[in-house]
């Protein structure tokens, strides 16, 4: 298994919902990552885990909580997010847990559109 | 600071050979990826160098120079299909964060 599994493909939510992105791996790596991407915009890192720890929080939103249950499972919680948030949220993994990069898999992403 | 550039568009034709270039300045150099990212798709990985110099994986090559902060990614025989945007991303010295240039959006004409 190589992939990446992010869930759901596309997300449609007013500014006073809460809801979760979900983003999975069975490749054993130990490093996560949550990037968001606007149309024709390279990713932008939002935030890693390295060993199921928070080890960087690129100065994103508290509306943007992440949370990894276990070392395959990574969630991203969205609560009282603007229209401005809306973009591609993209989860990938990496083999190298030390979170020195390493290379990225990407999953398909989730299309967050808010309203 | 820190800072990746590649060129926006590029336009070749189908069959050729096309040359993209990204310069980079990063506080540390942990390597130098380049991905590729089809319209409306995550970005897929071509390739990783590390140490200076040339790696070829079929019709992909991408080539490093870290004294010059320099690399290329040279695509051979293009294909329609080779239309997309190819982001170089560079790896630092804070532990997990790729830094991503602007991309450049490859258009190839038949």
């Amino acid at each position: 298994d190589t992939e990446v599994t992010q869930t759901p493909k596309h997300l449609v939510m007013g500014m006073t919902n809460k809801k979760s992105l979900k983003c999975e791996q069975h490749m054993g790596h130990r490093a996560m990552y949550w990037y968001k991407q606007k149309a024709k915009k390279p990713p932008e890192l939002m935030f890693v885990y390295s060993y199921e720890k928070l080890s960087i929080n690129e100065s994103v939103p508290s509306r943007f909580s992440p949370e990894c249950p276990n070392s395959s499972l990574l969630n991203l919680h969205l609560h009282a997010l603007q229209p401005e948030d809306s973009a591609l949220y993209l989860c990938a993994s990496s083999q190298d847990g030390t979170g020195n990069g390493g290379e990225l898999f990407f999953g398909e992403g989730s299309r967050l559109t808010v309203l | 600071g820190q800072n990746i550039d590649q060129p926006t568009e590029m336009t070749a034709t189908e069959g050729a050979i096309v040359q993209i270039n990204c310069t980079y300045q990063t506080s540390g150099f942990n390597g130098l990826f380049w991905y590729q990212q089809h319209a409306g798709e995550a970005p897929t990985f071509l390739s990783y160098n590390v140490l200076d110099g040339l790696e070829e994986k079929g019709r992909f090559s991408s080539f490093l120079s870290r004294s010059k902060g320099y690399s290329y990614l040279l695509l051979k025989e293009l294909q329609m299909k080779d239309s997309a945007s190819y982001l170089c991303a560079v790896s630092g010295n804070q532990g997990g964060k790729l830094i991503f240039g602007q991309g450049t959006e490859l258009s190839v004409k038949p």
